[in-house]
C-alpha cells in the first residue's frame, strides 16, 4: 500500500474552512483514499473516501489532484468539537488498515 | 448507523493478573473484527483480526499467548491479557466490519488499560 505524509499539526479558527493536505505520490490505480478521525481517547471514526472523483458527504469533503499523488480534506466550518487527529490513509482492498502519525488539528475559538 | 461497543472502558490492574476486553457489534453481524493498540501519542498499531470461528491471525511482534483473542459469535470478540505487566498499558481498540464494503469498519470507544 502506498504511503502517505501529513503534516503534524495545524491550527484553524472556528468557523472557517479546516484544509487538511495530504501527499501519497506512490498511489496505483486502485488504490483508495480514506479518511479517519480520532478524537481524543475515542476511537476513530470514519469521514469519507474516493478513488479518482471529489467527494463530498455530511461531514467534508474530498478533494483528489488529477494526478491523485495528493488529495486534501475539507471541513467546510469547524467548529470546536471538530479538534482531533485526521489519518489519511491509503488502501486498495482487504480490511486492514496501516494508520500513520495522521495531522493533529486544532480548532481555535 | 453500526455501533460497536466495549467492556470495560478502562480497567486498572495488577501486574501479574489477567484482563478480558469485550467488543461487542451492537446492531450487526460482525464478519471480521479487528484489535488495535494505541500508546499515549502514537498511532494505532493493528494487533490482530479474527473471524468468527476461526483462529485469529496475529501481527508480527505481537505474542498469541500473551493477548489471547476469541471471537466466539457474529456480535462479540475478547481479547485477554494474560499475565499483564506495566509495559501493556495502553489504549485497546477494537473494530467491526461486516464485510460489505471496505471503508465500512466501525470502531469501538477504546478500553484504557492501566496495569500497576
Amino acid at each position: 500500500d502506498a504511503k502517505t505524509t501529513q503534516p503534524t499539526s495545524m491550527d484553524c479558527a472556528e468557523g472557517r474552512a479546516a484544509n487538511l493536505p495530504c501527499n501519497h505520490s506512490t498511489i496505483s490505480g486502485n488504490e483508495y483514499v480514506y479518511w479517519y478521525r480520532q478524537i481524543h481517547s475515542q476511537g476513530p471514526q470514519y469521514i469519507i473516501h474516493g478513488l479518482k472523483n471529489n467527494e463530498t458527504n455530511e461531514m467534508a469533503s474530498l478533494i483528489i489532484t488529477e494526478d491523485r499523488k495528493s488529495s486534501t480534506l475539507i471541513l467546510p466550518h469547524a467548529t470546536l468539537r471538530d479538534t482531533a487527529v485526521y489519518y489519511c490513509i491509503v488502501r486498495s482492498g482487504g480490511y486492514q488498515l496501516i494508520w500513520g502519525a495522521g495531522t493533529k488539528l486544532i480548532i481555535k475559538p | 448507523g453500526a455501533v460497536v461497543s466495549q467492556h470495560p472502558s478502562w480497567v486498572i490492574c495488577k501486574s501479574g493478573t489477567s484482563v478480558k476486553i469485550e467488543c461487542r457489534s451492537l446492531d450487526f453481524q460482525a464478519t471480521t473484527m479487528f484489535w488495535y493498540r494505541q500508546f499515549p501519542k502514537q498511532s494505532l498499531m493493528l494487533m490482530a483480526t479474527s473471524n468468527e470461528g476461526s483462529k485469529a491471525t496475529y501481527e508480527q511482534g505481537v505474542e498469541k499467548d500473551k493477548f489471547l483473542i476469541n471471537h466466539a459469535s457474529l456480535t462479540l470478540s475478547t481479547l485477554t491479557v494474560t499475565s499483564a505487566h506495566p509495559e501493556d498499558s495502553s489504549f485497546y481498540i477494537c473494530s467491526a466490519t461486516m464485510g460489505l464494503a471496505f471503508y465500512e469498519q466501525y470502531f469501538g470507544p477504546g478500553t484504557r488499560l492501566t496495569v500497576t
